[in-house]
Parts: structure tokens; C-alpha cells; sequence
């Protein structure tokens, strides 16, 4: 069974001020490890996904994070941060059959000017 | 593409009514997944398909709750009887998962509402 943790639902943060969100998971098998991002009354966009080779994986909108075996972890950083990155985002996990995704709870971040 | 297509967007009903929430999935995805979204619980997978077979519903939570894929281009989740504490963001997703490209999309979402 897969499970993920996300430590913190809210973060507050000024503009232009860095931000990291956490993320460790748990599986018994290879995983492939999502962030998505949630606008207000949106559906999920996809900010960046971890298959395999770099641990340091890119995606949009400035965001990175970086797969870290030893620890189950798959932070989500961003070194300046907009207003407009207000949102709830999700760390999720998955094997390879067929995308079937394990969110976690969800990390509401709050970006003040 | 235009991308998952879901119907309605918002719906109101009374308890007891049947609910039914409608998706169209990217053209060409063969993988198929109906995700509920609630303050409490987050998201949850209820049920996904492979080539319009289901193949793993043991997150559907009553037997009230039933989804079909009748082809390549449709799908259905059912609720009957509906409760108030079905209220929830109901998501559609679908991919075609490879190699290269694992990622799932998501259309915008039915929120349902039983009064």
C-alpha cells in the first residue's frame, strides 16, 4: 500500500519571500511522485512529476523539488514566491500500473503581499 | 483536446434523488479515474478503468455509488439514493500512461450538493 504525508495544510508566506512544502511518502514498491496544483474552484494541473533519473526535477510556473530516496521525501521548493502561487497543492504517488494516484491531504498556500 | 470534459459543473439535489455526474476523457487516454474531493477525507480514488473495463472500485463507499464506461468517450458515476454527505467535489481524470509520459489529467470538476 502507498500513503503520503504532507506535514504542513496551511503555509503562510510573503511575496517574494521562499517557500518549501513537504512531502514524504511510503510504498513497497518503485514510485513515480506528482505535484499538482489546485486554483480556487479548479480542476488539478500537473507542476511537476519525478519518474526516474535526476532527483532534481523542474516545472512550471518556478517551481522544483527534489526526490530523496533515503528519506521517502519529495519537497516542493520555489525560491520567490507571487501572489498569484496562492493555492492548495498536492503531493501524490503512483505506481506504474496505470496512474492510479494516493494524494495527501492537500497544503494551502497562502502568499501575502 | 480540449481536455477532460465534465457535466455539470454544479449540481443541487435533494436527499433521495438520483445523481448522475458525466465525464468525457482526453481522446486516445485508456486509463480512467473518478477521484472525490471533501474537507475531511481530501481526495479519493473511487473507482478507475482500463479500455472501459473496471478494474479497481474498491474505493467506491456504498453500493449506492455505481460508474459505468460504456465506450472509449464516456463515463457515468452514479448515486442512488443520494445523502448529504455525499456533498463533494467529484473529479474525472484520464491518461495513457508510456515510458516517457505518466500524468494524469483532470477536468474541472462536477461539486455536488444534497440538501
Amino acid at each position: 500500500a502507498q500513503s503520503v504525508t504532507q506535514l504542513d495544510s496551511q503555509v503562510p508566506v510573503f511575496e517574494e519571500a521562499p517557500v518549501e512544502l513537504r512531502c514524504n511518502y511510503s510504498s513497497s514498491v518503485s514510485v513515480y511522485l506528482f505535484w499538482y496544483v489546485q486554483y480556487p474552484n479548479q480542476g488539478l494541473q500537473l507542476l511537476l512529476k519525478y519518474l526516474s533519473g535526476s532527483t532534481l526535477v523542474k516545472g512550471i510556473n518556478g517551481f522544483e523539488a527534489e526526490f530523496n530516496k533515503s528519506q521517502t521525501s519529495f519537497h516542493l521548493r520555489k525560491p520567490s514566491v507571487h501572489i498569484s502561487d496562492t493555492a492548495e497543492y498536492f503531493c501524490a504517488v503512483s505506481d506504474y500500473a496505470g496512474n492510479m494516484l494516493t494524494f495527501g491531504g492537500g497544503t494551502r498556500l497562502m502568499v501575502k503581499p | 483536446d480540449a481536455g477532460v470534459i465534465q457535466s455539470p459543473r454544479h449540481e443541487v439535489t435533494e436527499m433521495g434523488q438520483e445523481v448522475t455526474l458525466r465525464c468525457k476523457p482526453i481522446s486516445g487516454h485508456d486509463y480512467l479515474f473518478w477521484y472525490r474531493q471533501t474537507m475531511m477525507r481530501g481526495l479519493e480514488l473511487l473507482i478507475y478503468f482500463n479500455n472501459n473495463v473496471p478494474i479497481d472500485d474498491s474505493g467506491m463507499p456504498e453500493d449506492r455509488f455505481s460508474a459505468k464506461m460504456p465506450n472509449a468517450s464516456f463515463s457515468t458515476l452514479k448515486i442512488q439514493p443520494s445523502e448529504p454527505r455525499d456533498s463533494a467535489v467529484y473529479f474525472c481524470a484520464s491518461s495513457s500512461p508510456t515510458d516517457m509520459n505518466t500524468e494524469a489529467f483532470f477536468g474541472q470538476g462536477t461539486r455536488l450538493t444534497v440538501v
